[in-house]
């Protein structure tokens, strides 16, 4: 089974509204990084929490890491047409840089 | 900076042919590489880790002798798929590790289309 589970699967909303998606984990991790996927392309890294560190930012782009739960979760804020696409999360196992990604979720941002 | 490049982009074949795509790191060394699968609508699935002058590390399920990996530069890595059959139909997607850091680049992927 894959280390990563993210919820939901897929997500429709509203130019101008918000997005979050959550990524559930199983073993110890080094890092987890989230990337996004438009249909058909190759992955764009987004944004690398390390596991000593519970939020980050990027530009529109928020991500938690709850390391006791086994968590992390993805907000992008104020979203745009352009940012349909799937997300995956990928953890960084502690024994080594293999990534194992999550199954992903579909946004679809409606204009 | 941190490009990666993969050839062709798409690809179709007929059954029981062999096919081979490139990976390569454009502005960096890498000696470390990653094969991915995905399927339609799926998450991707890590086939092996391909290291520099040594032998692939394949994931439990892969077989070896099927998707034959050599990384005999510090830029190329290049994948084979020995006599294709349509379930191996999909798109490979790879990325490169450029030493010491945790952040993989990912290729644009090729999408293999068995016939």
């Amino acid at each position: 089974s894959q280390q990563g589970e993210e919820d939901p699967q897929a997500l429709s909303i509203q130019e101008g509204e918000n997005a979050t998606m959550n990524c559930s984990y199983k073993t110890s991790i080094n890092n987890l990084q989230w990337y996004r996927q438009n249909s058909g392309r190759g992955l764009v890294h987004l944004i690398l929490i390390r596991s000593n560190e519970r939020e980050k930012h990027s530009g529109r782009l928020r991500v938690t890491l709850d390391t006791s739960k086994k968590s992390s979760s993805l907000l992008i804020t104020a979203s745009r047409a352009a940012d349909t696409a799937s997300y995956f999360c990928a953890t960084d196992e502690a024994a080594g840089n293999k990534l194992t990604f999550g199954g992903g979720t579909r946004v679809l941002v409606k204009p | 900076g941190a490009v990666v490049s993969q050839h062709p982009s798409w690809v179709i074949c007929k059954s029981g042919t062999s096919v081979k795509i490139e990976c390569r790191s454009l502005d960096f060394q890498a000696t470390t590489m990653f094969w991915y699968r995905q399927f339609p609508k799926q998450s991707l699935m890590l086939m092996a880790t391909s290291n520099e002058g040594s032998k692939a590390t394949y994931e439990q399920g892969v077989e070896k002798d099927k998707f034959l990996i050599n990384h005999a530069s510090l830029t190329l890595s290049t994948l084979t798929v020995t006599s294709a059959h349509p379930e191996d139909s999909s798109f490979y997607i790879c990325s490169a590790d450029p030493s010491g850091i945790y952040e993989q680049y990912f290729g644009p992927g090729t999408r293999l289309t068995v016939t």
